[in-house]
């Protein structure tokens, strides 16, 4: 049972460069959430979806865009990475009928 | 708009003692409130989940957490503390599933257990 899976664990870009972060879910969940995580600031919310074909802005959304065209894809792309963007990033799913998410492994970006 | 806090980035305790991990949230509507575990390295896995049934809930691994609603607050306990508890604990709110969807994180607090 895979649960949620991301794509790839670990990545060094060089500035302006792009990337796309895959997530993939095999547990049908409607909710999709991409999150990044950096010392003393917890997880932060970056894009989110709540259905195939939707998505909605987080608290720190810049220089990000997302794309949810399979229900079991959400995937995060970078078009132009920039040192901030350096962080672990986390994607997460959720049930409609379910209060808790589930995570994935997390994916280590490095932009030089 | 939801929010939470955690007071206390960092926390010891030593092996045996109370466990105390501090959480307070901002919520317009009922929360749904969570708290997660995270080891090195790893992802995050959820120990506990309060969802407006009974206000003292129990989790994996002998943690509780108590929801007070006249405190706005979902502190995390442990009678007895292992050395294995030692990891960073998120505290997350999230409204009803009819409402936003967001799932909203502290800033965590790492628990540092001595020998």
């Amino acid at each position: 049972n895979a649960g949620v899976t991301q794509t790839p664990k670990f990545r060094v870009l060089k500035t302006g460069q792009s990337m796309t972060l895959l997530c993939a879910q095999d547990m049908n969940h409607e909710y999709m959430y991409w999150y990044r995580q950096d010392p003393g600031m917890g997880l932060r919310l970056i894009h989110y979806s709540v259905g195939e074909g939707t998505t909605a802005k987080g608290e720190v959304p810049d220089g990000y865009n997302v794309s949810r065209l399979k229900k079991q894809n959400f995937l995060l792309g970078l078009e132009s990475a920039a040192p901030s963007q350096t962080s672990v990033y986390f994607c997460a799913s959720r049930d409609s009928g379910l209060a808790e998410a589930f995570f994935g492994q997390g994916t280590r970006l490095t932009v030089v | 708009a939801q929010s939470v806090t955690q007071l206390g980035s960092h926390v010891s305790v030593s092996e045996g003692a109370l466990v105390l991990l501090r959480c307070n949230y901002s919520s317009s509507v009922p929360p749904y409130l969570f708290w997660y575990v995270q080891y090195p390295n790893q992802g995050l896995q959820l120990l506990l989940k309060y969802t407006s049934a009974a206000t003292l809930v129990k989790g994996i691994n002998g943690f509780e957490a108590e929801f007070k609603k006249s405190e706005t607050s979902f502190h995390l306990t442990k009678p007895s503390a292992h050395m294995s508890d030692a990891a960073e604990y998120f505290c997350a709110v999230s409204d009803h599933p009819s409402g936003t969807y967001k799932y909203i994180f502290g800033t965590g607090t790492r628990l540092k257990v001595l020998a």
